[in-house]
This record gives structure tokens, sequence and C-alpha cells, in this order.
């Protein structure tokens, strides 16, 4: 249970083009999800909390008019990053609380991104 | 400044010993204490979670928690080459809606 999937795994782009990655939940109801970015070599960093319903919360130093965050569904939230450029590029990952569960999150596969 | 600190290793181990790895967190009111193990390349996935005081065992596992001393602990008996990875330790952010914060992870390295 409390499987994570995560759509593309990997995707290569031009700059200034917009990216949309997908995380679902897909044996659970997530009212909140998280997404994380991770450069080479570095620790994950808090990018935004996602709440289903309602806006995301954003971390200081993230800009929420280039990393769009939609959590339409329970099972669902996407990040898109718009008008990418290379410093973007980077291993985007997502994780999920189980709705009424504990705090636990379970991560998803994660998005490479690389932006040309 | 709520942090989780960490050593970052590489810390290693010959096949078969225990690994052990330590944490600490600078949040009192934290209550939820994670171990996430992340191969390179691989997203981070759960090892154990812990919420009271003392041990809980898993397999090879051992997660101690001490929450007057902020510290918490993993073991890992009978080490296996499989086991090297980055450990991550995460401890919930109080009075947040469920955030984290991770420590910078440290690297094992079991040897055969």
């Amino acid at each position: 249970g409390a499987v994570v999937s995560q759509h593309p795994s990997r995707v290569i782009c031009k700059s200034g083009t917009s990216v949309k990655i997908e995380c679902r939940s897909l044996d659970f109801q997530a009212t909140t999800m998280f997404w994380y970015r991770q450069f080479p070599k570095q620790s994950l960093m808090l990018m935004a909390t996602s709440n289903e319903g309602s806006k995301a919360t954003y971390e200081q130093g993230v800009e929420k008019d280039k990393f769009l965050i939609n959590h339409a569904s329970l099972t669902l939230s996407t990040l898109t990053v718009t008008s990418a450029h290379p410093e973007d590029s980077s291993f985007y990952i997502c994780s999920a609380v189980v709705s009424g569960g504990t705090d636990t999150q379970y991560f998803g596969p994660g998005t490479r991104l690389t932006v040309l | 400044q709520k942090e989780v600190e960490q050593n970052s290793g590489p810390l290693s181990v010959p096949e078969g010993a225990i690994a052990s790895l330590n944490c600490t967190y600078s949040d009192r009111v934290s209550q939820s204490f994670f171990w996430y193990r992340q191969y390179s390349g691989k997203s981070p996935e759960l090892i154990m979670s812990i919420y009271s005081n003392g041990d809980k065992e898993d397999g090879r596992f051992t997660a101690q928690l001490n929450k007057a001393s902020q510290y918490v602990s993993l073991l890992i008996r009978d080490s296996q080459p499989s086991d090297s990875a980055t450990y991550l330790c995460a401890v919930n952010e109080g009075g947040s809606q469920g955030n984290l914060i991770f420590g910078k992870g440290t690297k094992l390295s079991v040897k055969p």
C-alpha cells in the first residue's frame, strides 16, 4: 500500500518551454502532497505544500508564478515548471500523506528534468 | 531555525557488521521521526517511523528515540552491500501541516 507514482520519469526540454509533472497516489487519498527538488549531491529541498482544493503554500525563495501547483483531486497534484531554464534542471520529487492517517510521507519515484 | 543534523559520512562498515546512524534535532515539539533510505539517483524510501521514546525494531532495522536528548538513531544489523545508500533522518515540524525537516543524510558504504 501507499504507492505514489510520478509522470514522466524523465523529461528533456528546450529553454523557454513549460513542463508539467504529475504526482498520483495510487491506492490512497492524499489531502496533502509535497513537492521537493534535489540537485546533484545535495539534500532534499521542500518547494511547496499542496492541499486539495486550495492554493499551495510555497517555501521562501520559490517563485509561485514559475512553479504552478494544482491539487485538483485527492489523488492528483501537478507541478508545472513554466518557461524552464537550464538552472531549473533538477530531480523533482513529490510525496503524499494518507488522508486521516499519520504524517508519514510516501515519496514518488521522482522526475528528472533537463532543460537544454 | 529548526534543524536536523546528521554526520554526512561516509560511514564504512564491513558486511555483517552493525551500522549505527545518528541524528539530532532542534525542535522540541516534534512528535514524529522518520528514517528514509535513498539510493543514488532514486527517491527516498521509508524505512521506519518512530513516535515514542525507546526502541522500535523491524527486521534488521532498529530505530531509537530519546526526546529528552533530542536524538534519534538507526541501527542496521547484519549490514549487506545492498544497504549502501544515503540515509535521511526526518522530523516533523511541530505545528505545521505535516511538513518534515530533513537532515542532509549520512552516506553508508557496506564493504563485502
